[in-house]
């Protein structure tokens, strides 16, 4: 069975504050990794996919990147708008459906 | 181009009633997924389509749950007998072919009372 684990549960940042959120996964034959961003009330939105180790993708403040084991999620110089959930979710060779960990909840502080 | 819409917004429901829930996918897309959500915990898997079939249905948790799909695009969730267990968020995703980019909407928040 697949599994997904996020850590931290919760950060707080300073805006400016650079930071990194970790999604480690298990996976029979990783078919892709997606990170999500979930506004309170909304419905998660997505970020990245990710494919195989070595990969990179940078969307403004965000930069994720994959190994066999683990992905990271890097906040640069984040603003007080980046706060969210982050959701890590991975996708198995022998299904299509996501697997998600819990989340990590970043709160940035003007 | 519109998102996922998902009605009603909110269900208040009580114990043992029978409630459906509607998902209404981004148009052109042909896999359609539900999932459900705990306070405090990523979506939890129920079911995909794939066109009008359910390709996967593993994740539903019992046989009071029941998914339709009858003309490839809207989606209703079924849910009978309901208990107090089922309170959560259920969302709605689809994608363009199933194992591509799933885009998720609101969700349909339900209380049982």
């Amino acid at each position: 069975e697949d599994q997904v684990t996020q850590s931290p549960e919760a950060l707080r940042l300073q805006e400016g504050e650079s930071s990194s959120l970790n999604c480690s996964y298990t996976v029979s034959g990783l078919r892709g990794l997606f990170w999500y961003r979930q506004d309170p009330g909304k419905g998660p939105e997505f970020l990245f996919t990710l494919y195989s180790a070595g990969e990179e993708k940078e969307k403004e403040r965000l930069k994720a990147t994959l190994t066999k084991k683990e992905s990271f999620l890097h906040i640069t110089a984040p603003k007080p708008e980046d706060s969210a959930t982050y959701l890590c979710a991975v996708h198995g060779a022998n299904d299509y459906k996501l697997s998600f960990g819990a989340g990590t909840t970043v709160t940035v502080r003007a | 181009g519109a998102g996922v819409s998902q009605t009603p917004s909110n269900k208040v429901t009580e114990k043992g009633k029978y409630v459906e829930l509607r998902c209404d996918p981004i148009s052109g897309h042909t896999a359609l997924y539900w999932y459900r959500q705990s306070l405090g915990q990523g979506p939890e898997f129920l079911i995909y389509f794939q066109g009008t079939g359910a390709a996967d249905d593993s994740g539903l948790p019992n046989d009071r749950f029941f998914a339709v799909r009858p003309e490839g695009s809207v989606s209703t969730l079924k849910i009978q007998r309901t208990e107090r267990g089922d309170s959560a968020v259920y969302l709605c995703a689809s994608s363009f072919l199933q194992g591509y980019e799933q885009y998720f909407g609101p969700g349909t928040r339900l209380t049982v009372t």
